[in-house]
């Protein structure tokens, strides 16, 4: 199984900062990463996939790189709606694996 | 617009039964290779099964395989997933799924439904 890490666990912003946050897998993944971002009460939504493409409609502000096991989202101007906790998801083999999220908190 | 529709969920036993239905339009149900993703009370997000478009192959996480089975009725656009042998451990909103693509990061998700499992 491959394992997902995600870091920081919480992560403590202010609104208009720049924030990067961290996922790496247990092993290489090539870019089959997705980011997803859930507010409470709420189903998740998908940010980013194939670890850079955005799907239509997310802001710009969102971007993700990387490839192998290392791999960043980095917001790049924290809006109030963005307080949230993220995922990383990997989808290159079964089972699929989620990170344990990162919380960004004001 | 693509929806998914979660019903199903409630209250059941441990060694109980139940059976989730997702009910889909908005796509081309039958091109999608469909999952079931379950979050429990203040956890994180945990993959449980996949199914492909054809309902031919399919996917289980250790901790449901062999309890759980997935299914698809192609001419109903509707996805299930049957859970025998429940334990307290499944209690979860579980969620439906469609992936941008096979079985890539799911840009559509239903809104949830909760099980609880508890005596």
């Amino acid at each position: 199984e491959i394992v997902m890490t995600q870091s920081p666990a919480t992560l403590s912003v202010s609104p208009g900062e720049r924030t990067t946050l961290s996922c790496r897998a247990s092993q290489s993944i090539s870019n089959k990463l997705a980011w997803y971002q859930q507010k409470p009460g709420q189903a998740p939504r998908l940010l980013i996939y194939g670890a850079s493409t955005r799907p239509t409609g997310i802001p710009a502000r969102f971007s993700g790189s990387g490839s192998g096991t290392d791999f960043t989202l980095t917001i790049s101007s924290l809006q109030s709606e963005d307080f949230a906790v993220y995922y990383c998801q990997q989808y290159n083999d079964w089972p699929l694996t989620f990170g344990g999220g990162t919380k960004v908190e004001i | 617009e693509v929806q998914l529709l979660e019903s199903g969920g409630g209250l059941v036993q441990p060694g109980g039964s139940l059976r989730l239905s997702c009910a889909a339009s908005g796509f081309i149900f039958r091109s999608y290779g469909m999952s079931w993703v379950r979050q429990a009370p203040g956890k994180g997000l945990e993959w449980v099964s996949s199914v492909s478009g054809s309902g031919g192959s399919t996917f289980y996480a250790d901790s449901v395989k062999g309890r759980f089975t997935i299914s698809r009725d192609n001419s109903k656009n509707t996805l299930y997933l049957q859970m025998n042998s429940l334990r307290a451990e499944d209690t979860a909103v579980y969620y439906c799924a469609k992936p941008v693509f096979w079985p890539g990061g799911f840009d559509s998700w239903g809104q949830g439904t909760l099980v609880t499992v508890s005596s």
